[in-house]
């Protein structure tokens, strides 16, 4: 089955500064690369998500790149700000034949005023 | 629409114990699922449901059940709890795996 890793596990910024966390997965047939915001007490929440048939997408201060060629993935923070500080988790899936998600283990941010 | 709900919100059952952890959704969503989540683990899949009448297991089934007679309900079984159960448990729904999961507020179990 897949594997989604996620580095790093723990990760501590200045505000203003950028953060860029990592994922890499396993299975070439996954296709689809969501990204997840879990603020204390809540359940996830989708921040921004990527489809194997792009590269980068943005959103505001939030980017996703992906290479399929190496299987990995990684979200980009800019300008980060306090409200930022959460845990974040990638995740693989696929919309042919498998129908799981798999996530990654999480990387606790926090934004350093 | 209230999204995704859960209940109850917190419960501790002793070893042995059963119990069911209610989810329901009014997204009319074909796609849920059931997640545990401990430190340093991730969110790990339980059981799925691509639809009413159709469920399967996940990543770490043993020890629960699960049954969808509805679209809304998705109710997740304990049938006799041990120790090793106890966590923050959320459920999800979604159009599909490749689309946006909904998550509920998580119940939290401790079993002792």
């Amino acid at each position: 089955g897949e594997n989604v890793e996620q580095h790093p596990s723990t990760l501590s910024v200045q505000e203003g500064d950028s953060a860029v966390i990592k994922c890499t997965y396993s299975d070439s047939a996954s296709n689809y690369f969501p990204w997840y915001k879990q603020e204390l007490g809540k359940g996830p929440q989708l921040i921004i998500d990527i489809r194997s048939n792009v590269g980068e997408k943005k959103d505001q201060r939030i980017a996703v790149t992906l290479n399929k060629t190496a299987k990995h993935f990684s979200l980009h923070i800019t300008e980060t700000q306090p409200e930022d500080s959460a845990v974040y988790f990638c995740a693989a899936g696929s919309n042919f034949g498998n129908e799981k998600l798999t996530f990654g283990t999480g990387t606790r941010l926090t934004i350093i005023p | 629409n209230a999204g995704v709900t859960q209940t109850p919100k917190f419960q501790v059952l002793k070893t042995g114990q059963s119990m069911t952890l209610q989810c329901a959704q009014d997204m009319n969503h074909e796609y849920m699922s059931w997640y545990r989540q401990d430190p340093g683990m991730g969110l790990r899949l339980i059981h799925y449901s691509v639809g009413a009448g159709i469920t399967d297991q996940g990543e770490v089934p043993n020890g629960y059940n699960v049954s969808r007679s509805t679209t809304e309900d998705f109710p997740l079984r304990l049938l006799s709890a041990a120790p090793s159960q106890t966590s923050v448990y959320f459920c999800a729904s979604s159009i599909g795996t490749d689309y946006e999961q909904y998550f509920g507020p998580g119940t939290r179990l401790t079993v002792t």
